[in-house]
């Protein structure tokens, strides 16, 4: 049972405009959110996180939205550039002592120039 | 440079030859983690570790074996492979496991 779900596998946007990739979740024992990005051949690099008692954090270019009611999260990337072409993975961290994460299944993002 | 390795980046192998791919991080990191990357499931936890001789399953730790005897090294062993466990392997490391992860570069597994 996937407990984090990314039901968009791909997006593709014009350049300069807005990209916003979704992500839901089915289990209330999250403490934390976050998004990683990962680019052909290369490990995922964590890109943003918002803490579950939060539904707001912004850095630069990057805004991640938490609804809990909704159990629904999204990521704005504003402008999006060419370089932003990338997987996209939500990931949720577990409540407790493990650090586990839980992935999503990813969204490609396509920026064209 | 801080950085996560993994070694082999790719491997092909037989059915019940045993293999170990190595973990190394120079972050002095206390948490590591295996997870391997399967289509439409996105990364999934093998096995994690919170310390030196502290290891504990994932969400499919069945067929891998890890071991943590110095606290910059977390290789993944897998004692009989299979063909199932074809995928694409990567390592990460953090802090702790309050903060985020950094991931290695990934080491692709063929098993036939």
């Amino acid at each position: 049972d996937q407990q984090v779900k990314q039901n968009s596998p791909s997006l593709s946007v014009q350049e300069g405009r807005i990209s916003i990739l979704n992500c839901d979740y089915t289990n209330s024992m999250f403490d934390y959110f976050l998004w990683y990005k990962k680019y052909p051949a290369e490990g995922p690099t964590f890109l943003i996180s918002i803490s579950s008692i939060k539904d707001k954090n912004e850095d630069g270019r990057f805004t991640v939205f938490l609804n809990k009611s909704a159990k629904h999260l999204s990521l704005h990337i504003v402008p999006s550039q060419p370089g932003d072409s990338a997987v996209y993975f939500c990931a949720a961290r577990v409540l407790g002592n493990t650090g586990k994460l839980i992935f999503g299944q990813g969204t490609t993002l396509q920026v064209k120039p | 440079e801080a950085q996560v390795t993994q070694n082999p980046r790719y491997l092909i192998t037989v059915t019940g030859k045993k293999l170990t791919v190595t973990c190394s991080q120079n972050m002095n990191h206390e948490y590591m983690s295996w997870y391997r990357q399967d289509p439409g499931l996105g990364l999934r936890q093998i096995y994690y570790s919170m310390n030196v001789e502290v290891t504990d399953k994932g969400d499919v730790p069945e067929g891998y074996k890890v071991s943590r005897k110095e606290k910059r090294n977390f290789p993944l062993i897998l004692e009989s492979p299979s063909p199932n466990q074809t995928s694409l392997y990567f390592c990460a490391s953090s802090q702790g496991r309050r903060y985020e992860q950094y991931f290695g570069p990934g080491t692709r597994l063929t098993v036939t």
